[in-house]
């Protein structure tokens, strides 16, 4: 069975320092990958997403993410991490061999606090 | 601007009371998802359309129906809610997927349903 895992409740980093938020999934055949951020009442916001091609991608926000197919991972980084980066992380696989309307497979969030 | 919107965005209700959460979405796109999001457990699948009076199960459709009458609308009904639908629910909508490629998806703000 498809799954997605996000081995991290919660990352705490200092501004400007270095942030990652660690996803781990496990999908038969190529997976679509994507990255999702929630802010407090607010809806999902799409950061950025990995289909083919160059293993980095680059997002909004400064965010890129490095899918790595050896260790089924694709892990969310940021130069330098800011205090409104503080948020909910949603890491999501879509199986592309079974639409089901597009349906994503979300890890269980993470939550990025960045302190001045 | 493109949005999905939903409503009421917080509702609290007594058990068995029958109710509707609205889902809209201004893009043209042919697939609308519900998902219902629970801490730890990150974002959940309940149903979804394909295209205007096609829909089905998504992973946790106990409890709830949905119709797709017009291709902008998606509502979530709640025959008979119960304490364990207690949750926060996400309406969202995304172009046609294809095996090939992937469009992300777009959620609406979200919907905080309480039932006592």
């Amino acid at each position: 069975a498809q799954s997605v895992a996000q081995p991290e409740d919660q990352v705490n980093v200092a501004e400007g320092n270095p942030l990652t938020v660690k996803c781990t999934y496990s999908v038969s055949g190529n997976p679509y990958l994507f990255w999702y951020v929630q802010y407090p009442n607010r809806g999902l916001q799409f950061l950025l997403k990995y289909i083919t091609g160059d293993n980095l991608v680059k997002g909004s926000y400064g965010f890129e993410a490095e899918f790595n197919k050896s260790q089924t991972s694709f892990h969310l980084k940021k130069p330098s991490a800011l205090v409104s980066d503080s948020a909910l992380y949603f890491c999501a696989v879509r199986d592309p061999f079974n639409n089901q309307g597009g349906k994503l497979i979300f890890g269980q969030g993470t939550e990025l606090s960045v302190k001045p | 601007e493109a949005q999905v919107t939903q409503n009421p965005r917080y509702l609290i209700t007594v058990t068995g009371k029958k109710l509707t959460v609205t889902c809209s979405q201004n893009m043209n796109h042919e697939y609308m998802s519900w998902y219902r999001q629970d801490p730890g457990l990150g974002l959940r699948q309940i149903y979804y359309s394909m295209n205007v009076e096609v829909t089905d199960k998504g992973d946790v459709p106990e409890g709830y129906k949905v119709s797709r009458k017009e291709k902008r609308n998606f509502p979530l009904i709640l025959e008979s809610p119960s304490p364990n639908q207690t949750s926060l629910y996400f309406c969202a909508s995304s172009p046609r997927q294809t095996q090939w490629g992937s469009y992300e998806q777009y959620f609406g703000p979200g919907t905080r349903l309480t039932v006592t």
